[in-house]
């Protein structure tokens, strides 16, 4: 696509629930990163895929969150038994070199109640 | 560690002004990249402009400009004939071999009609 399309736009989900969600990177981008944004902060890394393996997962901040690129395109932010601290926007960006900086999604606004 | 810093929770200029945005960062590398991204409403993290560590001469986009001080490890952005469109956050952002973005916590603009 023409540009980083991330779904859903908004979610909204109960404490304990477990949420997916989307990102839909530049066609041709080899490489795709995930951040979190708290609110008034600068995005925080979470984890960065090379084609389909996680190349550095170091940001992920438990293992309640998990990331797959299973075809080396779409990815899935998956975050289980969800807390009230994980509301935040999650970025997804992507990029063929780094020289270049990242194309960015609009995010998710991820909140939890 | 990698660390940047944005002094400048927030500024407000009058439109048609020109404003300078700090930013400081630290790095043990000697080959990286500085970028300036913004981030208006829609949350979608704009490219402002890039700057290659090893050129010397201050890239320029426009409107845009930096102040790239590589001995001192400064990196400001220069807003020339500021325009209600330029408000939103700006936020300054490092990379080097780990390919991952690292960005500072976020200045605040607000160009005032």
């Amino acid at each position: 696509g023409a540009g980083v399309s991330q779904t859903p736009s908004n979610k909204v989900t109960e404490k304990g629930k477990y949420v997916e969600l989307r990102c839909d990177p530049i066609s041709g981008h080899t490489a795709l990163y995930w951040y979190r944004q708290s609110l008034g902060q600068g995005p925080e890394f979470l984890i960065y895929f090379q084609g389909t393996g996680a190349a550095d997962d170091s940001g992920l901040p438990n293992d309640r969150f998990f990331a797959v690129r299973p075809e080396g395109s779409v990815s899935t932010l998956k975050i289980q038994r969800t807390e009230r601290g994980d509301s935040a926007v999650y970025l997804c960006a992507s990029s063929v070199s780094r020289e270049d900086g990242y194309t960015f999604g609009s995010g998710t606004r991820l909140t939890v109640v | 560690a990698q660390t940047v810093t944005q002094s400048q929770p927030e500024m407000s200029v009058q439109e048609a002004e020109t404003v300078t945005l700090s930013c400081t960062y630290d790095t043990s590398e000697n080959n990286y990249y500085l970028f300036w991204y913004k981030q208006p409403p829609s949350r979608q993290m704009i490219l402002v402009i890039r700057q290659e560590a090893y050129k010397q001469q201050n890239a320029t986009e426009n409107r845009f400009s930096v102040n790239f001080q590589k001995a001192a490890k400064s990196f400001s952005l220069k807003i020339s004939d500021s325009q209600l469109g330029d408000t939103a956050m700006y936020f300054c952002a490092l990379i080097w071999g780990a390919q991952k973005l690292v960005f500072g916590q976020g200045t605040r603009l607000t160009i005032n009609p």
